[in-house]
């Protein structure tokens, strides 16, 4: 059973250009959860999806960022005109559809702006 | 949410038992004790969770205050392996299906061969 996939791992952009980031959940999980991480700096919580929905984007910036979970196919993070302060490490989350609420993370994109 | 006090920082052996504290003093009836750790260049990890009663699982144990004030993550036998930021995390009862984590920054464990 293979678990949380984000990829790529690792990406490179220069300043003003967009940026997207994947996340495959777990087999049989629903809900997706974006977190960021600054250097040196601990995980805050950007956005929680479900299919199709977004419940929670309390923690996404105003502008340039955006999120989406469609019925098929991956999660995806969008950063458009990308920032310096942007560089980071985006991780994702899933978790089952009922019943716990246990997040299993993927490895992680760590995005680098030039 | 809720807030947590950890240690910054914390050394062990190699198998020797590590107990990392976690204060959290404005803990409600009905938040959740959550403890995640994050190896180096990885996502975070699963530990265990727990509400009133002390629990254990494979990887470790967590011992609750019967005020619920505070907890310890206890690992039985640190390996190198275990070296890691342990996160203490309170899930807080906020209703539907939303269980966002808010990370503190957690105690850096370091554990020396």
């Amino acid at each position: 059973n293979a678990g949380v996939m984000q990829n790529p791992r690792h990406l490179v952009r220069r300043r003003g250009q967009e940026a997207r980031l994947r996340c495959s959940p777990m087999k049989g999980h629903s809900h997706v959860y974006w977190y960021r991480q600054l250097p040196e700096e601990g995980l805050k919580f950007m956005v929680y999806l479900q299919k199709e929905n977004i419940i929670d984007e309390s923690g996404m910036p105003k502008e340039r960022f955006s999120a989406e979970f469609p019925k098929e196919g991956p999660s995806i993070l969008r950063i458009q005109q990308v920032v310096r302060g942007d560089s980071a490490a985006y991780f994702c989350a899933s978790s089952p559809q009922l019943g716990t609420d246990t997040q299993y993370f993927g490895p992680g994109t760590r995005l680098t702006v030039l | 949410d809720a807030k947590t006090t950890q240690p910054n920082s914390m050394e062990s052996n190699e198998e020797e038992p590590v107990h990392l504290p976690c204060n959290h003093s404005t803990i409600s009836g009905t938040d959740y004790i959550h403890w995640y750790r994050q190896l180096p260049s990885q996502g975070p990890e699963y530990v265990i969770h727990g509400l009133t009663s002390n629990v254990n699982n494979r990887m470790a144990s967590l011992a609750i205050a019967e005020d619920r004030k505070s907890s310890t993550l206890i690992l039985h036998r640190a390996t190198l392996r275990d070296a890691a930021v342990y996160y203490c995390i309170l899930r807080v009862n906020s209703g539907g299906s939303n269980y966002k984590l808010t990370f503190g920054k957690g105690t850096l464990l370091t554990v020396n061969p």
